[in-house]
């Protein structure tokens, strides 16, 4: 069964800190990893993704992969208050049809 | 402007009852998916359809039926044999079956 696995939190940092969600998964063949934002009552939205190791930086949003650890992290620098939601981690592995498996959501609170 | 339309949003059922979730997409995209979540989970897949007349089991398929007699079209029907239908159902859709999804804004079913 491939797993992935996300702290649910609630995860509590202040306005202007830099907010940390981790990810980690089991299937090894994992090819593409992503990132969604969920805010409550509403439909995900794609905020990032990436593909091979290292970071990738888009904005206040970085992206960083470990292939070797199996895990992905996002990171959100100067947070928001608007930055508050879920954040889900899905990773696409190197399967028929590549299906997304998702973890089941970090709640994060930026808190004024 | 492009993007992916779901019907209805709320949605009230007897126990017993079939119901037909809608789900069009104008984005000329080839794959649909549908996703179930429930409070406090990550999404978990029911079916999914990467080409017109085709269509796959994901992970939670039993209880439910799709047909994909057009491109734009994936409805899902919730039958009597889903024997906790209750949650919040998800269509999305991708160009080449990437994990780059782009959701609609989701049907909530509640069973009475």
């Amino acid at each position: 069964q491939k797993e992935v696995e996300q702290n649910s939190g609630p995860l509590s940092v202040p306005e202007g800190a830099i907010a940390s969600l981790n990810c980690t998964y089991s299937d090894r063949g994992s090819q593409s990893f992503f990132w969604y934002r969920q805010y409550s009552g509403k439909s995900p939205e794609l905020i990032m993704s990436i593909y091979s190791n290292g970071d990738k930086e888009d904005g206040r949003f970085t992206a960083q992969l470990n292939k070797a650890s199996q895990y992905v992290s996002l990171l959100i620098r100067d947070s928001q208050p608007s930055d508050s939601a879920t954040y889900l981690c899905a990773v696409n592995g190197n399967n028929a049809g590549n299906m997304l498996t998702f973890g089941g959501g970090t709640r994060l609170m930026v808190k004024p | 402007d492009g993007g992916i339309t779901q019907s209805p949003k709320y949605l009230f059922r007897k126990e017993g009852q079939n119901v037909t979730l809608s789900c069009e997409q104008n984005l000329n995209h080839d794959a649909m998916y549908w996703y179930r979540q429930d409070p406090g989970q990550g999404l978990r897949l029911i079916y999914y359809s990467q080409i017109v007349n085709d269509f796959q089991k994901g992970d939670i398929a039993e209880g439910y039926s799709v047909s994909r007699e057009k491109k734009e079209s994936f409805p899902l029907t919730v039958t009597s044999a889903q024997k906790n239908p209750t949650a919040f159902y998800l269509c999305a859709s991708t160009f080449g079956g990437t994990g780059e999804l782009f959701f609609g804004e989701g049907s909530r079913l509640t069973v009475l």
